[in-house]
């Protein structure tokens, strides 16, 4: 069965901080692993997907990474600004999205 | 081209009621899968539909149900609302099935309330 991890729970940074979200999942059989970000009280933003035949994926401040065989996914924010500060979920593509818990994020101005 | 739209918004129902949710695919995607997000944690899996049967059933009382229609939209059905039922339900499209390395595309999601 697969299970998602996301360590920490919440963190908190100033401004500027370059930062790295954890995600851990049991299951190596992924088709994908994707992350998200969510703002209080709204659906989900996708930010980065990354196929299992992949091993990173980069959009503008953030990088995603890939490690199968350790189970890992983590994300890396750049520079990190105020409007960061949401939640961001990972999740495992097995036969459906298996979500972590999520770590919500408070970039301090 | 319009993304994955849901309706309502926003629902508010008393316990032991009944609702129906409703999900627009983007065109061309043959899949559409529902997901719970109760405040604090992440979505749960419900139902997932492809070329209009069920491929996939995630661990939810009988009381939940979806069909999906000859154009691809769906609707979810909660019947005998429970307190616990309150959450955010999001709904996903894909152009094939989940056991696939196509991504998924959520809508907005519907918040339900069970007072």
């Amino acid at each position: 069965k697969q299970e998602v991890t996301q360590i920490p729970a919440a963190l908190s940074v100033p401004e500027g901080e370059n930062l790295v979200l954890n995600c851990s999942f049991t299951d190596s059989a992924i088709y994908n692993l994707q992350w998200f970000r969510q703002d209080p009280g709204k659906g989900l933003t996708s930010l980065l997907l990354i196929q299992s035949s992949q091993r990173e994926q980069t959009s503008g401040r953030l990088n995603a990474s890939l490690d199968k065989s350790s189970g890992r996914s983590t994300l890396y924010i750049a520079a990190s600004q105020p409007g960061d500060s949401a939640t961001y979920l990972c999740a495992a593509k097995t036969g459906k999205l298996i979500f972590g818990q999520g770590t919500t994020l408070q970039v301090k101005p | 081209d319009a993304g994955v739209t849901q309706s309502p918004t926003h629902l508010i129902k008393t316990r032991g009621q009944h609702v129906t949710l409703r999900c627009s695919p983007i065109s061309g995607h043959k899949s559409v899968s529902w997901y719970q997000q109760v405040l604090g944690q992440g979505p749960q899996f419900i139902f997932q539909y492809y070329e209009k049967e069920e491929r996939g059933r995630g661990n939810f009382p009988d009381r939940f149900s979806a069909r999906q229609f000859p154009n691809y939209s769906s609707e979810l059905n909660v019947n005998a609302l429970l307190l616990g039922d309150s959450a955010l339900y999001l709904c996903a499209s894909s152009l094939a099935g989940a056991a696939s390395y196509y991504e998924q595309y959520f809508g907005p999601g519907t918040r339900l309330t069970v007072t």
